[in-house]
């Protein structure tokens, strides 16, 4: 079993449609969890970026962590075209390794 | 704001050769880190470098290597290729810190042939 396990997709919706990307996880020492956005042919850019459990809202982006049940969501309001790429969580520990393991990415398809 | 630089883009080599890779971070940034993506396997870690010193590697064999400069630029170098080195190389500077997101360059697009 993988540390980040993450859904490849692909996840294709309506445009407008709201999106919800998901990723679990198994190491508890994890407390930075991160959200990537990947166009094709690019590097991944981050979307957003969260400590320990809880909402961050921004724009039409919300990230949720819930620990105790080892999973972390993106949610995308209002969802375009241009939000069509793959979106690949990410999560470090605290006081241990920095260094971030991702998940595989989700490959989201916004049809107009 | 210049962001992290990668060259070059796109590279063919053959099996048995040796390949070199360069990142140029974002100014100021010191931790440089690699990764290898495969649609297979993913983002995965190759190592980390601070201050010219390697600081944490993955899971990789001795054909990977790397180093940082004073500049902190960095290279990485793969010698003896096989095919299943085809793969995007990613870089990514940050400035260190518990969780610090990083900045990744657009990657070097190895085939090995």
């Amino acid at each position: 079993q993988k540390e980040v396990e993450q859904d490849p997709g692909p996840l294709s919706v309506p445009e407008g449609a709201i999106v919800s990307l998901n990723c679990t996880y198994s190491n508890s020492a994890f407390q930075y969890f991160m959200w990537y956005r990947q166009y094709s042919r690019k590097g991944p850019e981050l979307l957003m970026y969260t400590y320990s459990s809880g909402n961050k809202e921004d724009g039409r982006f919300t990230a949720q962590v819930d620990k105790s049940s080892k999973y972390i969501s993106l949610f995308i309001r209002d969802s375009q075209p241009s939000d069509s790429a793959t979106y690949l969580c990410a999560m470090s520990e605290t006081g241990g390794s920095y260094i971030p393991t991702f998940g595989r990415g989700t490959s989201l398809i916004v049809h107009p | 704001k210049a962001g992290v630089t990668q060259t070059p883009r796109y590279l063919i080599k053959t099996r048995g050769q040796q390949v070199t890779l360069s990142c140029s971070p974002i100014s100021g940034h010191r931790s440089v880190s690699w990764y290898q993506q495969t649609p297979g396997q993913g983002l995965q870690f190759l190592f980390e470098y601070f201050s010219e010193t390697q600081r944490n590697k993955g899971n990789f064999p001795g054909r990977f290597s790397g180093r940082q400069f004073s500049n902190s630029r960095s290279e990485m170098n793969v010698s003896t290729l096989e095919l299943g080195d085809s793969a995007l190389y990613l870089c990514a500077s940050t400035n260190p810190g518990q969780g610090s997101g990083y900045t990744f360059g657009s990657g070097t697009r190895l085939t090995v042939v």
